[in-house]
């Protein structure tokens, strides 16, 4: 089974803010990594496919990196309503998600 | 594109739920469906597949003898079942949409949206 990291757990920032957040997995999934957003009570959302595609329709400041066994997911300027958890997921070897990462704003 | 879960469930333990799925909006026999559940306060776990075009299906070895998903092409639904139900499957489950079939293969590149709106299943005594 492949596992999923993520880093860090929470966070908090400010309107206007960088974020990154990291992902890691425990065998080389070449690019087959995707990002999900779930604000409270609603369900994911995809972001980002393949490890740096955008899906359409989604803000272009949100953006991922990476391949093999690191990852990496950019909020270039934070927004109230990116308040949410953020989940990536593996699909090299059937699926598995990160354990999340939630996003505050201060 | 649009996916619609059936309502909320409250069950005893060794029990089984069915919940439904219901596709609209593209051409639902090309596509393959996802069930992933949320416990609370837990990550997100895939549960299993079935290609709504030829019926074909895999299961998570986590829920395999306990869970079936199946589809109905004419009513656009796919239905994820699980049996025995323990107090641990208190999650929201969702279905989600996945790769893109022909007739002889699926699309390589997999990745779930949209997502049902989610089924709260509580399994209780």
């Amino acid at each position: 089974d492949i596992q999923m990291t993520q880093s860090p757990s929470s966070l908090s920032a400010s309107v206007g803010d960088r974020v990154t957040i990291t992902c890691q997995a425990s065998h080389d999934i070449n690019n087959r990594l995707n990002w999900y957003q779930q604000r409270p009570g609603r369900a994911p959302k995809l972001l980002i496919y393949d490890a740096s595609n955008l899906e359409a329709g989604v803000p272009s400041r949100f953006s991922g990196r990476g391949s093999g066994t690191d990852f990496t997911f950019t909020i270039s300027s934070l927004q109230p309503e990116d308040k949410a958890t953020y989940y990536c997921q593996q699909y090299e070897d059937l699926f598995t998600f990160g354990p999340g990462t939630t996003v505050d704003i201060k | 594109v649009q996916l619609v879960q059936s309502g909320a469930e409250v069950k005893r333990p060794g029990a089984s739920v069915k919940v439904s799925c219901k596709a609209s909006g593209y051409s639902f026999r090309n596509y393959v469906i996802h069930w992933v559940r949320q416990a609370p306060g837990q990550r997100l776990e895939w549960m299993g597949w079935i290609n709504a075009g030829n019926g074909d299906t895999k299961y998570s070895q986590k829920f395999q003898g306990r869970v079936t998903i199946t589809r109905d092409t004419s009513a656009t639904t796919a239905y994820m079942e699980l049996s025995s139900l323990r107090s641990e499957d208190t999650a929201v489950y969702y279905c989600t949409r996945g790769q893109y079939c022909t007739t002889f293969n699926c699309y390589l590149g997999i990745w779930f949206g949209p997502w049902g709106q989610g089924t709260l299943v509580t399994v209780s005594s």
